[in-house]
Protein backbone atom coordinates (compact mmCIF):
# COMPACT_ATOMS: atom_id res chain seq x y z
CA UNK A 1 0.00 0.00 0.00
CA UNK A 2 1.22 3.80 -0.28
CA UNK A 3 3.64 4.66 2.47
CA UNK A 4 5.60 8.00 3.42
CA UNK A 5 8.30 7.63 5.60
CA UNK A 6 9.99 10.37 6.99
CA UNK A 7 13.73 11.26 8.75
CA UNK A 8 15.07 11.81 11.04
CA UNK A 9 12.82 10.73 13.95
CA UNK A 10 14.47 13.44 16.59
CA UNK A 11 16.71 16.35 15.25
CA UNK A 12 18.35 19.05 18.02
CA UNK A 13 19.79 21.72 16.22
CA UNK A 14 21.16 25.13 17.85
CA UNK A 15 19.39 28.11 17.73
CA UNK A 16 20.37 29.74 14.70
CA UNK A 17 21.12 26.80 12.63
CA UNK A 18 19.44 25.28 9.62
CA UNK A 19 17.35 21.55 10.30
CA UNK A 20 16.07 19.43 7.39
CA UNK A 21 13.77 16.55 7.82
CA UNK A 22 13.37 14.12 4.42
CA UNK A 23 10.23 12.00 3.53
CA UNK A 24 10.05 9.53 0.81
CA UNK A 25 6.74 8.55 -0.49
CA UNK A 26 5.55 5.54 -2.73
CA UNK A 27 2.48 6.35 -4.83
CA UNK A 28 3.86 8.09 -7.95
CA UNK A 29 0.22 10.02 -8.70
CA UNK A 30 0.46 11.72 -5.23
CA UNK A 31 0.32 15.37 -6.48
CA UNK A 32 -0.06 17.49 -3.05
CA UNK A 33 2.88 16.93 -0.25
CA UNK A 34 1.90 19.57 2.83
CA UNK A 35 3.99 19.87 5.72
CA UNK A 36 2.64 20.21 9.29
CA UNK A 37 3.84 21.51 12.85
CA UNK A 38 2.10 20.16 15.69
CA UNK A 39 3.06 21.71 19.36
CA UNK A 40 2.30 19.97 22.39
CA UNK A 41 -1.34 19.06 23.12
CA UNK A 42 -2.26 20.95 20.13
CA UNK A 43 -3.85 20.18 16.16
CA UNK A 44 -1.22 19.63 13.37
CA UNK A 45 -1.11 23.44 12.15
CA UNK A 46 -0.26 23.32 7.72
CA UNK A 47 3.27 25.44 7.95
CA UNK A 48 3.68 24.65 4.04
CA UNK A 49 2.41 23.17 1.05
CA UNK A 50 4.05 21.94 -2.56
CA UNK A 51 2.33 20.72 -5.41
CA UNK A 52 3.79 18.40 -8.08
CA UNK A 53 3.85 21.18 -10.75
CA UNK A 54 6.39 23.00 -9.02
CA UNK A 55 10.05 22.02 -7.86
CA UNK A 56 10.46 24.53 -4.61
CA UNK A 57 8.47 26.95 -2.37
CA UNK A 58 9.40 29.15 -0.01
CA UNK A 59 7.91 30.99 2.92
CA UNK A 60 10.21 32.91 4.92
CA UNK A 61 12.74 31.13 6.79
CA UNK A 62 11.30 28.08 5.38
CA UNK A 63 11.03 26.14 2.14
CA UNK A 64 10.31 22.58 0.73
CA UNK A 65 11.62 21.04 -2.08
CA UNK A 66 10.38 18.17 -4.35
CA UNK A 67 11.86 15.80 -6.38
CA UNK A 68 9.08 13.61 -8.51
CA UNK A 69 11.54 11.03 -10.20
CA UNK A 70 13.40 9.87 -7.36
CA UNK A 71 9.98 10.46 -4.95
CA UNK A 72 10.79 12.63 -2.10
CA UNK A 73 10.41 15.63 -0.57
CA UNK A 74 12.31 18.10 2.24
CA UNK A 75 11.56 20.52 4.60
CA UNK A 76 13.77 23.15 5.16
CA UNK A 77 14.11 25.72 8.53
CA UNK A 78 16.86 28.20 8.04
CA UNK A 79 17.98 30.57 11.00
CA UNK A 80 15.85 28.30 13.59
CA UNK A 81 14.39 29.56 16.86
CA UNK A 82 13.33 27.88 20.35
CA UNK A 83 10.31 28.62 18.99
CA UNK A 84 10.05 25.98 16.21
CA UNK A 85 10.25 23.33 18.38
CA UNK A 86 7.63 20.80 17.95
CA UNK A 87 6.90 17.59 15.44
CA UNK A 88 6.87 18.20 12.00
CA UNK A 89 4.90 15.49 10.15
CA UNK A 90 4.68 15.42 6.21
CA UNK A 91 2.19 13.91 4.28
CA UNK A 92 1.81 13.14 0.73
CA UNK A 93 -1.87 12.53 -1.14
CA UNK A 94 -3.26 9.36 -2.10
CA UNK A 95 -3.32 9.12 -5.85
CA UNK A 96 -4.18 12.09 -7.75
CA UNK A 97 -8.16 12.10 -6.70
CA UNK A 98 -10.22 13.44 -3.59
CA UNK A 99 -8.27 14.13 -0.04
CA UNK A 100 -6.78 12.03 1.35
CA UNK A 101 -3.47 12.35 2.85
CA UNK A 102 -0.86 10.17 4.02
CA UNK A 103 1.31 10.61 6.95
CA UNK A 104 5.06 10.21 7.62
CA UNK A 105 5.81 8.91 11.16
CA UNK A 106 7.03 12.38 12.68
CA UNK A 107 10.44 14.49 12.51
CA UNK A 108 10.83 15.94 17.17
CA UNK A 109 12.36 18.83 16.36
CA UNK A 110 14.43 20.63 19.19
CA UNK A 111 16.07 24.34 18.99
CA UNK A 112 18.63 24.73 22.20
CA UNK A 113 18.91 28.13 22.68
CA UNK B 1 -12.36 32.95 10.73
CA UNK B 2 -13.16 30.07 13.03
CA UNK B 3 -11.29 26.98 12.80
CA UNK B 4 -11.82 23.29 13.19
CA UNK B 5 -13.45 22.81 16.38
CA UNK B 6 -13.70 19.25 18.06
CA UNK B 7 -15.84 18.25 21.57
CA UNK B 8 -14.84 16.94 24.24
CA UNK B 9 -11.52 18.11 24.16
CA UNK B 10 -10.94 15.22 26.48
CA UNK B 11 -12.99 11.89 27.32
CA UNK B 12 -12.14 8.96 29.58
CA UNK B 13 -14.22 6.06 29.47
CA UNK B 14 -14.39 2.49 30.49
CA UNK B 15 -13.45 -0.18 28.65
CA UNK B 16 -17.13 -1.64 26.71
CA UNK B 17 -18.68 1.72 27.01
CA UNK B 18 -19.29 3.78 23.77
CA UNK B 19 -18.45 6.94 22.60
CA UNK B 20 -19.15 10.09 20.37
CA UNK B 21 -16.81 12.83 19.25
CA UNK B 22 -17.90 15.53 17.65
CA UNK B 23 -16.31 17.88 15.08
CA UNK B 24 -17.26 21.34 13.60
CA UNK B 25 -15.93 22.20 10.64
CA UNK B 26 -14.78 25.80 9.13
CA UNK B 27 -18.04 26.89 7.90
CA UNK B 28 -18.44 26.19 4.21
CA UNK B 29 -15.73 23.33 4.09
CA UNK B 30 -17.13 20.15 1.77
CA UNK B 31 -14.84 17.60 3.05
CA UNK B 32 -14.39 16.66 6.29
CA UNK B 33 -11.89 14.13 7.62
CA UNK B 34 -11.08 11.62 10.90
CA UNK B 35 -7.80 10.87 11.99
CA UNK B 36 -6.03 9.18 14.83
CA UNK B 37 -3.00 9.91 16.70
CA UNK B 38 -1.80 7.27 19.04
CA UNK B 39 1.29 8.12 21.12
CA UNK B 40 3.96 9.21 19.64
CA UNK B 41 2.80 8.15 16.48
CA UNK B 42 2.06 10.09 12.82
CA UNK B 43 -1.49 10.31 11.65
CA UNK B 44 -3.79 7.36 10.98
CA UNK B 45 -6.49 8.03 8.51
CA UNK B 46 -10.05 6.53 9.58
CA UNK B 47 -12.48 8.07 7.10
CA UNK B 48 -13.66 10.77 4.76
CA UNK B 49 -16.88 12.56 3.86
CA UNK B 50 -16.57 14.59 0.61
CA UNK B 51 -20.23 16.59 -0.35
CA UNK B 52 -23.09 14.19 -1.00
CA UNK B 53 -21.10 11.34 -2.10
CA UNK B 54 -20.55 8.40 0.05
CA UNK B 55 -17.93 8.85 2.68
CA UNK B 56 -14.69 6.71 2.34
CA UNK B 57 -14.26 4.59 5.02
CA UNK B 58 -11.32 2.54 4.29
CA UNK B 59 -8.94 3.59 7.22
CA UNK B 60 -11.85 2.80 9.77
CA UNK B 61 -9.76 -0.38 11.66
CA UNK B 62 -12.95 -2.32 12.69
CA UNK B 63 -17.02 -2.26 12.68
CA UNK B 64 -17.18 -1.12 16.23
CA UNK B 65 -16.14 2.81 14.39
CA UNK B 66 -18.50 4.44 12.29
CA UNK B 67 -19.23 8.22 11.78
CA UNK B 68 -21.74 10.53 9.78
CA UNK B 69 -21.57 13.92 8.61
CA UNK B 70 -25.51 15.20 8.94
CA UNK B 71 -26.34 17.91 7.01
CA UNK B 72 -23.23 18.14 5.19
CA UNK B 73 -21.75 20.09 8.43
CA UNK B 74 -21.24 18.72 11.89
CA UNK B 75 -19.66 14.95 12.18
CA UNK B 76 -19.79 12.44 15.24
CA UNK B 77 -17.41 9.44 15.22
CA UNK B 78 -18.68 6.97 17.29
CA UNK B 79 -16.81 3.89 19.30
CA UNK B 80 -18.66 1.78 20.25
CA UNK B 81 -17.21 -1.08 23.07
CA UNK B 82 -14.23 0.89 23.53
CA UNK B 83 -11.39 -1.31 23.61
CA UNK B 84 -7.66 0.20 25.85
CA UNK B 85 -5.96 0.27 22.11
CA UNK B 86 -8.66 2.88 21.02
CA UNK B 87 -6.81 5.20 23.05
CA UNK B 88 -5.69 7.73 21.13
CA UNK B 89 -6.26 11.23 19.94
CA UNK B 90 -8.98 11.91 17.32
CA UNK B 91 -8.29 14.22 14.89
CA UNK B 92 -10.86 16.01 12.88
CA UNK B 93 -10.07 17.95 9.73
CA UNK B 94 -11.97 20.21 7.20
CA UNK B 95 -10.81 21.23 3.44
CA UNK B 96 -12.52 23.41 0.61
CA UNK B 97 -12.82 20.74 -1.97
CA UNK B 98 -14.20 21.55 -5.38
CA UNK B 99 -15.90 19.04 -6.49
CA UNK B 100 -14.12 16.91 -9.67
CA UNK B 101 -11.29 18.96 -9.03
CA UNK B 102 -7.37 17.40 -9.75
CA UNK B 103 -5.62 18.75 -7.16
CA UNK B 104 -5.64 17.71 -3.20
CA UNK B 105 -6.97 21.04 -0.61
CA UNK B 106 -5.12 21.96 1.95
CA UNK B 107 -6.60 20.49 5.51
CA UNK B 108 -7.31 22.49 8.33
CA UNK B 109 -7.22 20.54 11.87
CA UNK B 110 -8.95 20.97 14.82
CA UNK B 111 -7.41 20.42 18.38
CA UNK B 112 -8.33 17.04 19.04
CA UNK B 113 -10.13 14.87 21.55
CA UNK B 114 -7.76 12.98 23.72
CA UNK B 115 -9.60 9.51 24.48
CA UNK B 116 -8.71 7.27 27.32
CA UNK B 117 -10.43 3.86 27.54
CA UNK B 118 -9.34 2.61 31.53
Amino acid sequence: GENVEQHPSTLSVQEGDSAVIKCTYSDSASNYFPWYKQELGKGPQLIIDIRSNVGEKKDQRIAVTLNKTAKHFSLHITETQPEDSAVYFCAASIGNQGGKLIFGQGTELSVKP
Amino acid sequence: GAGVSQSPSNKVTEKGKDVELRCDPISGHTALYWYRQSLGQGLEFLIYFQGNSAPDKSGLPSDRFSAERTGGSVSTLTIQRTQQEDSAVYLCASSLELAGGFWTDTQYFGPGTRLTVL
